[in-house]
């Protein structure tokens, strides 16, 4: 079965900076990767998809990379916020039939 | 519109106890389901309803039941509730084509079970 590996510890960053978060994948590369937005006491909110045959994706201050060589999914955050701050899970699916697995995720904190 | 709308939001159960979450959605998604999180675990899929009238099993559903009442309601049913259950509960929704399956998830549901 696929499994996913994003860091488990807490990512803290200044207010202003490039937030990068993991995602490393074992197995069968997936068609889609999203990532998704958690914050405490909630459901996740979906932010972005990227698709295999896709090297990057952007969405105002997001993007998201897919290195299917490296099994590897990066998520940038440009200019954080501290509203930035939240738990960022990704997600991965093999195809358009298949269910989502999701990673753990990684927590997120911008100081101001 | 108020998308997925889960309940109850807490609950707290004792060892044996049955209980049923209620979820429900008003985006006219064919597709449900139902997670449960857990530290250091991610989000595990419990049950799905790939359309009204069809459920298949997931990750995880051994001491669940679940019933696709029509296309927007969607219960989980725990038949004699052990420790182990104790978890935050995600009911879920989709709409497979282009944008490849996004979730739409509810607000969760926390449950304790002593």
């Amino acid at each position: 079965s696929q499994k996913i590996e994003q860091n488990s510890e807490a990512l803290n960053i200044q207010e202003g900076k490039t937030a990068t978060l993991t995602c490393n994948y074992t197995n069968y590369s997936p068609a889609y990767l999203q990532w998704y937005r958690q914050d405490p006491g909630r459901g996740p909110v979906f932010l972005l998809l990227i698709r295999e045959n896709e090297k990057e994706k952007r969405k105002e201050r997001l993007k998201v990379t897919f290195d299917t060589t490296l099994k590897q999914s990066l998520f940038h955050i440009t200019a954080s916020q501290p509203a930035d701050s939240a738990t960022y899970l990704c997600a991965l699916k093999k195809s358009s039939g298949d269910k989502l697995t999701f990673g753990t995720g990684t927590r997120l904190a911008v100081r101001p | 519109n108020a998308g997925v709308t889960q309940t109850p939001k807490f609950q707290v159960l004792k060892t044996g106890q049955s209980m049923t979450l209620q979820c429900a959605q008003d985006m006219n998604h064919n597709s449900m389901y139902w997670y449960r999180q857990d530290p250091g675990m991610g989000l595990r899929l419990i049950y799905y309803s790939a359309s009204e009238g069809t459920t298949d099993k997931g990750e995880v559903p051994n001491g669940y039941n679940v019933s696709r009442l029509n296309k927007r309601e969607f219960s989980l049913r725990l038949e004699s509730a052990a420790p182990s259950q104790t978890s935050v509960y995600f009911c879920a929704s989709s709409e497979p084509g282009y944008a490849g399956n996004t979730i739409y998830f509810g607000e969760g549901s926390w449950l304790t079970v002593v």
